[in-house]
C-alpha cells in the first residue's frame, strides 16, 4: 500500500532558526513528489514536484530534496510567515494512469517572532 | 488564488439529507479531483474526472457519486449523511498528467 509519513508532526522555531522538515514513501513507483502549504481553514498551496532522486527545488526561503526513499523540505532563516501545516504528497503508479495524490498527514509548523 | 473555485464554502445540514459541492477548475485544466480532509485522516483521495470521464476512485463511499460536465466544472454528491462525513472538501485541478494540481478554497461541510 502507498504511503506517505511525515515528521515531526509539529515544529516550533524561533525567527531565523534553521530546520527540515522530513517526507518518507513507500509506494509501487514514484510518478512525483509533491510539498504543499496549508493555512488553517484553506486549500492547500503548491510549492514544488520533484520527479527524480536528486533533485532540488529551491522558492525564497524553502529548499526541498529527493532521495529514492524520502524527501526533505530545508527551511532557511524562518520567518513568523512561514507557519503553516506543510503537506507532502506523492503521486504513484496507477491503473489506468491516474495522478491522484495520497498525502502525508503534515507537519505544523510555527515560528516565533 | 489557485482559480479553482468551489460553493459553498460553508454547509450545514441534518443526518440523512443530501447535498452537492460544486467545482469549478482552472481554465484549461482538464483534471478534476476531490478530496475529504478530516482531523484524523488527513486528505484523503475520493475520485478523479478527466475530461468528463471517470478517471479513478478512491476511498469514496457508495453514498457519494461525482460527475464532470462538458464545461468542465464537477460536483461531489453526497447522499444519506451521517455524522461522520463532516469535513472540508476539497477539489483540485490540473491539466493532466503529473502536473501540480492546484486546490480550491475547500467546502466545509457539518452534518448535525
Amino acid at each position: 500500500e502507498d504511503q506517505v509519513t511525515q515528521s515531526p508532526e509539529a515544529l516550533r522555531l524561533q525567527e531565523g532558526e534553521s530546520s527540515s522538515l522530513n517526507c518518507s514513501y513507500t509506494v509501487s513507483g514514484l510518478r512525483g513528489l509533491f510539498w504543499y502549504r496549508q493555512d488553517p481553514g484553506k486549500g492547500p498551496e503548491f510549492l514544488f514536484t520533484l520527479y527524480s532522486a536528486g533533485e532540488e527545488k529551491e522558492k525564497e526561503r524553502l529548499k526541498a530534496t529527493l532521495t529514492k526513499k524520502e524527501s526533505f523540505l530545508h527551511i532557511t532563516a524562518p520567518k513568523p510567515e512561514d507557519s503553516a501545516t506543510y503537506l507532502c504528497a506523492v503521486c504513484p503508479l496507477a491503473q489506468g494512469g491516474s495522478e491522484k495524490l495520497v498525502f502525508g498527514k503534515g507537519t505544523k509548523l510555527t515560528v516565533n517572532p | 488564488d489557485s482559480g479553482v473555485t468551489q460553493t459553498p464554502k460553508h454547509l450545514i445540514t441534518a443526518t440523512g439529507q443530501r447535498v452537492t459541492l460544486r467545482c469549478s477548475p482552472r481554465s484549461g485544466d482538464l483534471s478534476v479531483y476531490w478530496y475529504q480532509q478530516s482531523l484524523d485522516q488527513g486528505l484523503q483521495f475520493l475520485i478523479q474526472y478527466y475530461n468528463g470521464e471517470e478517471r479513478a476512485k478512491g476511498n469514496i463511499l457508495e453514498r457519494f457519486s461525482a460527475q464532470q460536465f462538458p464545461d468542465l466544472h464537477s460536483e461531489l454528491n453526497l447522499s444519506s449523511l451521517e455524522l461522520g462525513d463532516s469535513a472540508l472538501y476539497f477539489c483540485a485541478s490540473s491539466v493532466g498528467s503529473v502536473n501540480e494540481q492546484f486546490f480550491g478554497p475547500g467546502t466545509r461541510l457539518t452534518v448535525l
